[in-house]
């Protein structure tokens, strides 16, 4: 079944302490991103990767970092976690970042608290 | 800068038509999306347009003008199931903004029997 897969999927966390939410998909896609959720805010972009070994920062990429190392996975790392990180989490991927084939499919998202 | 408007709510009854509109101010354009997300749900894709005009696809219809920065998402014969969020994004794929999609506030649409 074609699928984005995010972990984990729930996670209460403190400040500061490090924490990796991973995102997996298996279409092969070349484009992957990183969005945040917040009530009133709308879907905000955190960091997209149009490949492998590429990745640009979107509109919110403070207090965040990714890497591509594989071609499926897109993993989100908090180095120190800050209660205004406390969000709905969806990672995405596409065949390619525009055009009729950038149709995003999401994973069912990640919900984060950090107190 | 970048600025997607929607209205935040709207409410139709089940069977009717309803309109959600869209315009966006953005520095490149690359096509405009339209996604549906249930309450607690991922986004799900309804449609794609890049060239004026309208693309149907079933009960659903999706228009562009890309000269006065508008879009409209139609929602014909509502179901119930129908009562969603409708979220409008722009692609600013190329022009400098490779790989950044921006996404409106979201549209809350509750459809009343």
């Amino acid at each position: 079944e074609a699928q984005v897969t995010q972990n984990p999927r729930y996670l209460i966390t403190v400040t500061g302490k490090k924490l990796t939410v991973t995102c997996s998909q298996n279409m092969n896609h070349e484009y992957m991103s990183w969005y945040r959720q917040d009530p009133g805010l709308g879907l905000r972009q955190i960091y997209y990767s149009m490949n492998v070994e590429v990745t640009d920062k979107g509109d919110v990429p403070e207090g965040y970092k990714v890497s591509r190392k594989e071609k499926r996975n897109f993993p989100l790392i908090l180095e120190s976690p800050s209660p205004n990180q406390t969000s709905l989490y969806f990672c995405a991927s596409s065949f390619q970042a525009g055009g009729h084939t950038g149709e995003l499919f999401f994973g069912e998202g990640s919900r984060l608290t950090v107190l | 800068g970048q600025n997607i408007d929607q209205p935040t709510e709207m409410t139709a009854t089940e069977g009717a038509i309803v309109q959600i509109n869209c315009t966006y101010q953005t520095s490149g354009f690359n096509g405009l999306f339209w996604y549906q997300q249930h309450a607690g749900e991922a986004p799900t894709f309804l449609s794609y347009n890049v060239l004026d005009g309208l693309e149907e696809k079933g009960r659903f219809s999706s228009f562009l003008s890309r000269s006065k920065g508008y879009s409209y998402l139609l929602l014909k014969e509502l179901q119930m199931k129908d009562s969603a969020s409708y979220l409008c994004a722009v692609s600013l794929h190329g022009s400098g903004n490779t790989g950044k999609l921006i996404f409106g506030q979201g549209t809350t649409l509750q459809v009343k029997p």
